[in-house]
């Protein structure tokens, strides 16, 4: 089955211990991208990725780092988390970039940081 | 900064009535997305309305985009209750890889 696969689901974690969020897709796809949502907020795009070993910066990546060492997998970084980065997270890809089609989200990642 | 704003940010219906909801965004865009997302759920895409198209239809859904107005419309016709979602649309810029999504519509159809 096609899908985008997130990793874990909940994360509760504190204050500046370092955690990943996987994000892996199964669809050959070349651009992936994180996304927070936050209530009032809509979806705010974190870090993209067209291709392997290329990124870049959206809105909001500030406290964030990304990889793209594999065309699958986009792992989102929080090197020291902080309580403003409590959020509902999400992963997702398309073919060749959001100018052509649709993205493809993952379930979601519920973020906890206290 | 958010490209899209979108209009009503609540809308409650009865079952088998239209619902509109609005788009707007502030520069120029390749495309026009919309999505749907069932309470916390990954977001399921809708439709992809490109710059240089007016309307598209899918189903009971229709989207009309006015790039003079800078302002996008879906139109659900004979709601269900199943149509209960929060509804977003999302601004595909001319700067490549960027998607930027409002604030969404979260609609509430009544059996």
């Amino acid at each position: 089955e096609a899908q985008v696969t997130q990793n874990p689901r909940y994360l509760i974690t504190v204050t500046g211990k370092k955690l990943t969020v996987t994000c892996s897709q199964n669809m050959n796809h070349e651009y992936m991208s994180w996304y927070r949502q936050d209530p009032g907020l809509g979806l705010r795009q974190i870090y993209y990725s067209m291709n392997v070993e290329v990124t870049d910066k959206g809105d909001v990546p500030e406290g964030y780092k990304v990889s793209r060492k594999e065309k699958r997998n986009f792992p989102l970084i929080l090197e020291s988390p902080s309580p403003n980065q409590t959020s509902l997270y999400f992963c997702a890809s398309t073919l060749s970039g959001p100018n052509n089609s649709p993205l493809h989200f993952g379930n979601g990642t519920r973020l906890t940081v206290t | 900064s958010q490209q899209g704003e979108e209009d009503p940010q609540a809308l409650s219906i009865q079952e088998g009535e239209n619902a509109t909801m609005n788009c707007s965004y502030k520069t120029s865009i390749n495309n026009l997305q919309w999505y749907r997302q069932n309470s916390g759920r990954g977001l399921v895409h809708l439709i992809l309305i490109r710059s240089n198209e007016r309307e598209k239809h899918s189903g009971r859904l229709r989207v009309t985009l006015d790039t003079s107005k800078k302002s996008s419309s879906l139109l659900i016709t004979a709601s269900r209750a199943a149509d209960t979602a929060s509804y977003f649309c999302a601004a595909g810029g001319t700067s490549y890889g960027k998607l930027t999504f409002g604030q969404g519509t979260i609609l509430t159809v009544h059996p």
